[in-house]
């Protein structure tokens, strides 16, 4: 069973920033991994998708990478704002003829002004 | 594009009672899931329709049923809720690898069972 660890749980930075969020998983027999962003009270919106040939993904200021074999993925974010507040999930696509998502439990991230 | 719609947004129910989670679809996707998120657990997959006409259990599908009603429509039935199953249920829905297989997720329905 594929399971899905995000450390930190909470992360609390200064504005300007620059941060990585981690994420890891267990079972490397993968199809893709997604980083979604969730605010509070609101549903999930996907911000990044790496599929297992890819090794990264960038959109603007955030930078995906996939290291597959080691069963880890990061999510840099450069120049951190007041914005980017918000939980961070990852989540590991896979399933032979029935793909589902696995997710991590989020990390909690906090930009102070 | 509305996307992904769920309604009702807010639900309270008593012990005992039954109720149907309602979610549509309008980017014309195979494949469409119901997820519960409660504190601490993450997100886990109840049941899913991987295209019209079948559905299969996730990793919590007790106390549920699913209707694939057509492609747009997948509900989500309670048919005597419990107390257990206050959680945040999350509607999603995929087109497929041609797409790079993302998933695009409701706004959700908050339950809440006395």
């Amino acid at each position: 069973k594929q399971e899905v660890t995000q450390i930190p749980a909470a992360l609390s930075v200064p504005e300007g920033e620059n941060l990585v969020l981690n994420c890891s998983f267990t079972d490397s027999a993968i199809y893709n991994l997604q980083w979604f962003r969730q605010d509070p009270g609101k549903g999930l919106t996907s911000l990044l998708l790496i599929q297992s040939s890819q090794r990264e993904q960038t959109s603007g200021r955030l930078n995906a990478s996939l290291d597959k074999s080691s069963g880890r993925s990061t999510l840099y974010i450069a120049a951190s704002q007041p914005g980017d507040s918000a939980t961070y999930l990852c989540a590991v696509g896979s399933g032979a003829g029935s793909y589902q998502l696995t997710f991590g439990k989020g990390t909690k991230l906090s930009v102070i002004p | 594009n509305a996307g992904v719609t769920q309604t009702p947004k807010f639900q309270v129910l008593k012990t005992g009672q039954s109720m149907t989670l309602q979610c549509a679809q309008d980017m014309n996707h195979n494949s469409m899931y119901w997820y519960r998120q409660d504190p601490g657990m993450g997100l886990r997959l109840i049941y899913y329709s991987a295209s019209e006409g079948t559905t299969d259990k996730g990793e919590v599908p007790n106390g549920y049923n699913v209707s694939r009603l057509n492609k747009r429509e997948f509900s989500l039935r309670l048919e005597s809720a419990a107390p257990s199953q206050t959680s945040v249920y999350f509607c999603a829905s995929r087109r497929g690898p041609d797409s790079g297989n993302i998933q695009y997720f409701g706004a959700g329905t908050r339950l809440s069972v006395l």
